[in-house]
């Protein structure tokens, strides 16, 4: 299964933006790669997912490196209720049309006033 | 759109009892859904994948006849925990992945068991 690398936590400044970096050095070619966030005791929240290309929504950007073994979220205006640790999770195809999200120890980002 | 709802949110259930977990997408149908187990201060760790109308895959380590899953229907899908021991105090998670369509996978709210 790839791997990945997070830093364990990053600070912030509210109205700043976060730049979140991921490491997946041994991701394969059809892998894609995911970001969720988890706010204390809750549920994990699905941010964004990309192949290869950058993408960007209404909550944040990917930015995927050309050779796809590294990525960075970017959430462009931090706010306070963005504080959650952040999870970069490579898809993994578990076999006919199932694939699964292994969850590695992610980035706590602590956002401050 | 695309909610999963968990029930209980949280549970407290004697040692030797057992306590059954529903999920639920509530907008969406899944064939496929995934249990994860949570404890203090760790990630998420996947207990297994439920496939409607099938068995469960269970990951490495995971005792299946302890965990009993059942997905008998597109938007529903329970864990059992058998025999509850004070160890399987946890965060129980479960996540969705919408059949056909979105390719990202959506999270309950997740449920707090404590074992007494």
């Amino acid at each position: 299964d790839a791997k990945t690398t997070q830093p364990p936590s990053m600070d912030c400044a509210e109205g700043r933006a976060a730049n979140l970096p991921c490491n997946h050095s041994t991701i394969s070619g059809n892998e894609y790669v995911y970001w969720y966030r988890q706010i204390h005791s809750q549920g994990p929240q699905y941010i964004i997912h990309g192949l290869k290309n950058n993408e960007t929504n209404e909550m944040a950007s990917l930015i995927i490196t050309e050779d796809r073994k590294s990525s960075t979220l970017i959430l462009p205006h931090a706010t306070l209720r963005d504080t959650a640790v952040y999870y970069c999770i490579v898809r993994v195809w578990s076999g006919g049309s199932n694939y699964k999200l292994t969850f590695g120890k992610g980035t706590l980002l602590t956002v401050n006033p | 759109g695309a909610v999963v709802s968990q029930h209980p949110s949280w549970v407290i259930c004697k040692s030797g009892t057992s306590v059954k977990i529903e999920c639920r997408s509530l907008d969406f149908q899944a064939t496929t859904m995934f249990w994860y187990r949570q404890f203090p201060k760790q990630s998420l760790m996947l207990m297994a994948t439920s496939n409607e109308g099938s068995k469960a895959t269970y990951e490495q380590g995971v005792e299946k006849d302890k965990f009993l899953i059942n997905h008998a229907s597109l938007t529903l899908s329970t864990l059992t925990v058998t025999s509850a021991h004070p160890e399987d105090s946890s965060f129980y998670i479960c996540s969705a992945l919408p059949t056909g369509g979105k390719t990202e996978a959506f999270f309950g709210q997740g449920t707090r068991l404590t074992v007494v």
